[in-house]
């Protein structure tokens, strides 16, 4: 696609249920990165995909985060047991190699909203 | 611990002045510096970016100057037009890396 895709853009769900977030990255673009904005801050590095591997996931939380990306393209944030805390907007990057003079290209995010 | 620090949380100027976005970082391993723009209900958008190396980098009428002596970087927009309200985010990255860590955000109007 022209950009990075993310569905859903929104998210309810109860305290203690299981959410997945789907990012579509930009077609050809081998690195892939998860970052999270809560109210009122800036966004913050969670998981850094290179291919099909996690080549770095030291921001996430902690053990009820994972990610995967198993084909090198689509990839999906699933949190277990989610918290109030969980509360934010999840965002997907991708770039054409890692790093990059440019920054990232930024999708539209999902807004998750535990209850 | 808050690496990249924008101390002004919003920003009103009258369209056709100057807005001066300032930000601040603490970590000395930062080479790389990006600004970033954002819409409601849209990701940030890359806007101009600063290598270490460089004290002012210019695309239209963006302009960023970077202090490292201070560690101080400032986004200049001139003219202001209406368009350009929407939050601005500093970001920041060490040589070869690829983690950005984000300032808070300023929120910029710009008034008719």
């Amino acid at each position: 696609g022209a950009g990075v895709s993310q569905t859903p853009s929104n998210k309810v769900t109860e305290k203690g249920k299981y959410v997945e977030l789907r990012c579509d990255p930009i077609s050809g673009h081998t690195a892939l990165y998860w970052y999270r904005q809560s109210l009122g801050q800036g966004p913050e590095f969670l998981i850094y995909f290179q291919g099909t591997g996690a080549a770095d996931d030291s921001g996430l939380p902690n053990d009820r985060f994972f990610a995967v990306r198993p084909e090198g393209s689509v990839s999906t944030l699933k949190i277990q047991r989610t918290e109030r805390g969980d509360s934010a907007v999840y965002l997907c990057a991708s770039s054409p190699s890692r790093g990059g003079d440019y920054g990232y290209t930024f999708g539209s995010g999902t807004r998750l909203t535990v209850v | 611990d808050q690496q990249v620090k924008q101390n002004s949380p919003s920003l009103s100027v009258q369209e056709g002045r100057i807005s001066i976005l300032n930000c601040d970082y603490t970590n000395s391993m930062f080479d790389y510096f990006l600004w970033y723009k954002k819409y409601p209900a849209e990701g940030p958008t890359f806007l101009i970016s600063i290598s270490s190396i460089k004290d002012k980098n210019e695309d239209g009428r963006f302009t960023v100057f970077l202090n490292k002596s201070a560690k101080h970087l400032s986004l200049h927009i001139v003219p202001s037009q209406p368009g350009d309200s929407a939050v601005y985010f500093c970001a920041a990255r060490p040589q070869n890396d690829y983690k950005l860590s984000f300032g808070a955000g300023t929120t910029v109007t710009v008034r008719a």
